[in-house]
């Protein structure tokens, strides 16, 4: 059975870091792309980044490139996003997901709540 | 990046058939059939309903259909039931560079 359980979330104070962690089980997370999705409270979902495989293309939405970065540990079965800069605004709940590799996600995890403020 | 255009909610009485329709650009919905679908009930994670504007994963009600036209790409629901009462997205990928994806501002599906 495929599952993806996300980690790390927390309360952090605007301008923090934080590193969410994404364990994947039941399939070989190192073929399949890997997606981090957002959705504020009681707001809409916001792609977040996608990362390749073998981490060789990394894309980001516009609202975090150059403050979060995307990785994944492939022996260890795991995805990473780190946070850095953190601001009021990305406070969401974040989801990792499974990429097929032709522009769609299958599989979710339940996700991880993350809030920023002070 | 701006969000896919999709009605902000839709309702219909239990047996009938919806639409949701979510409207882009030639450079995202119009640009390929990469456009998918997602059901999210609340405080639950979304659930894949269609992928590639008109397929349905196996295990996913035949109630549920999907299409584009042009720039529109839109998500039926044939023969509404309570349980289909949910939020919907589409989601599709945008060409650019960078590439990217964009989720639509989501759709709240009533049956009255």
């Amino acid at each position: 059975e495929v599952q993806l359980v996300e980690s790390g979330g927390g309360l952090v104070q605007p301008g923090g870091s934080l590193r969410l962690s994404c364990a994947a089980s039941g399939f070989t997370l190192g073929i399949y792309w890997m997606t981090w999705v957002r959705q504020a409270p009681g707001k809409g979902l916001e792609w977040v980044a996608n990362i390749k495989q073998d981490e060789s293309e990394k894309y980001y939405g516009d609202s975090v490139r150059g403050r979060f970065t995307v990785s994944r540990d492939n022996a260890q079965n795991s995805l990473y996003l780190q946070m850095n800069s953190l601001r009021d605004e990305d406070t969401a709940i974040y989801y990792c997901a499974r990429d097929t590799g032709s522009y769609y996600t299958d599989y979710w995890g339940q996700g991880t709540l993350v809030t920023v403020s002070s | 990046q701006s969000a896919l255009t999709q009605p902000a909610s839709v309702s219909g009485s239990p047996g009938q058939s919806i639409t949701i329709s979510c409207t882009g650009t030639s450079s995202d919905v119009g640009a390929y059939n990469y456009v998918s679908w997602y059901q999210q009930h609340p405080g639950k994670a979304p659930k894949l309903m269609i992928y590639e504007v008109s397929n349905r994963p196996s295990g996913v009600s035949n109630r549920f259909s999907g299409s584009k036209s042009g720039n529109t790409a839109s998500l039926t629901i044939s023969g509404l039931q309570a349980e289909d009462e949910a939020d919907y997205y589409c989601y599709s990928y945008r060409t650019g560079r960078p590439a990217s994806f964009v989720f639509g501002t989501g759709t709240r599906v009533t049956a009255l």
